[in-house]
C-alpha cells in the first residue's frame, strides 16, 4: 500500500535561518506531488506541485522553493526564513491526473 | 476557472444527531471528482468520501453520505449519528478528470462542533 512520510512534525526556526522540509512517498511510481500551506487553521494554499523529477511549478511568488531530486521525494526549502513563513505545511501525493490526494501528517513551522 | 464554495463557516450538532454540510462548485467540465476531507485538531487531512461525477449513485461510507446534484452543482455531506470524534474542519474539494488544469481545489472549510 502507498504511504507518505513528512518530517519534521514540528520546527521552530529563527528569522533568517534556512529551511528544509522533506516528503517521501512509498508504494507508487510517478506520483504528482504537492506542497500546501495552511495559516491560522483555515484554508489551504497550494505552494508548489511537481509532475516529475526536476519539474516544479510554483503557484505563488514567495520566499520558498521546492525540489524533486528523486521520483518519490519532494523537498520544500528556504534560504532565509521570514516571520510570515510560519504556518502548517502539508505534503500530498496523487495518481497522475485523476483521483484524490493523500496527505502527509504535516509540519508545524514557527519562525521566531 | 473552477471554484468551490462552502457557505457555512461553522456548524454545530448534538451527539447522535444528523448534520448536513453544504458545498457548491462551479465548473464547465463534465468529468470530475468531488471530495470531502476532514481535518481534526491534529491537522492531518483525512479523506472522508469521494464522488465521481459520472456516477449517478450517491457515495456512502458508513455514517457519511453525500447528496450529489450534478445539474445544480451541489455536493453536500451528511453525517448521521454524529460522534464526538466527528468534530473537525471539513473541506469540500474538486478535481477535474485529466487535462492541464488538474489541481485539487478546496473550499474554505466548515468547522463542525459536536455537542455531548
Amino acid at each position: 500500500s502507498q504511504t507518505i512520510h513528512q518530517w519534521p512534525a514540528t520546527l521552530v526556526q529563527p528569522v533568517g535561518s534556512p529551511l528544509s522540509l522533506e516528503c517521501t512517498v512509498e508504494g507508487t511510481s510517478n506520483p504528482n506531488l504537492y506542497w500546501y500551506r495552511q495559516a491560522a487553521g483555515r484554508g489551504l494554499q497550494l505552494l508548489f506541485y511537481s509532475v516529475g523529477i526536476g519539474q516544479i511549478s510554483s503557484e505563488v511568488p514567495q520566499n520558498l522553493s521546492a525540489s524533486r531530486p528523486q521520483d518519490r521525494q519532494f523537498i520544500l526549502s528556504s534560504k532565509k526564513l521570514l516571520l510570515s513563513d510560519s504556518g502548517f505545511y502539508l505534503c500530498a501525493w496523487s495518481v497522475r491526473w485523476r483521483g484524490g490526494y493523500t496527505f502527509g501528517s504535516g509540519t508545524r513551522l514557527t519562525v521566531v | 476557472a473552477q471554484t468551490v464554495t462552502q457557505s457555512q463557516p461553522e456548524m454545530s450538532v448534538q451527539e447522535a444527531e444528523t448534520v448536513t454540510l453544504s458545498c457548491t462548485y462551479d465548473t464547465s467540465e463534465s468529468d470530475y471528482y468531488l471530495f470531502w476531507y476532514k481535518q481534526p485538531p491534529s491537522r492531518q487531512m483525512i479523506l472522508v468520501i469521494r464522488q465521481e461525477a459520472y456516477k449517478q449513485q450517491n457515495a456512502t461510507e458508513n455514517r457519511f453520505s453525500v447528496n450529489f446534484q450534478k445539474a445544480a452543482k451541489s455536493f453536500s455531506l451528511k453525517i448521521s449519528d454524529s460522534q464526538l470524534g466527528d468534530a473537525a474542519m471539513y473541506f469540500c474539494a474538486y478535481r477535474s478528470d485529466g487535462g492541464a488544469t488538474n489541481k485539487l481545489i478546496f473550499g474554505t472549510g466548515t468547522l463542525l462542533a459536536v455537542q455531548p
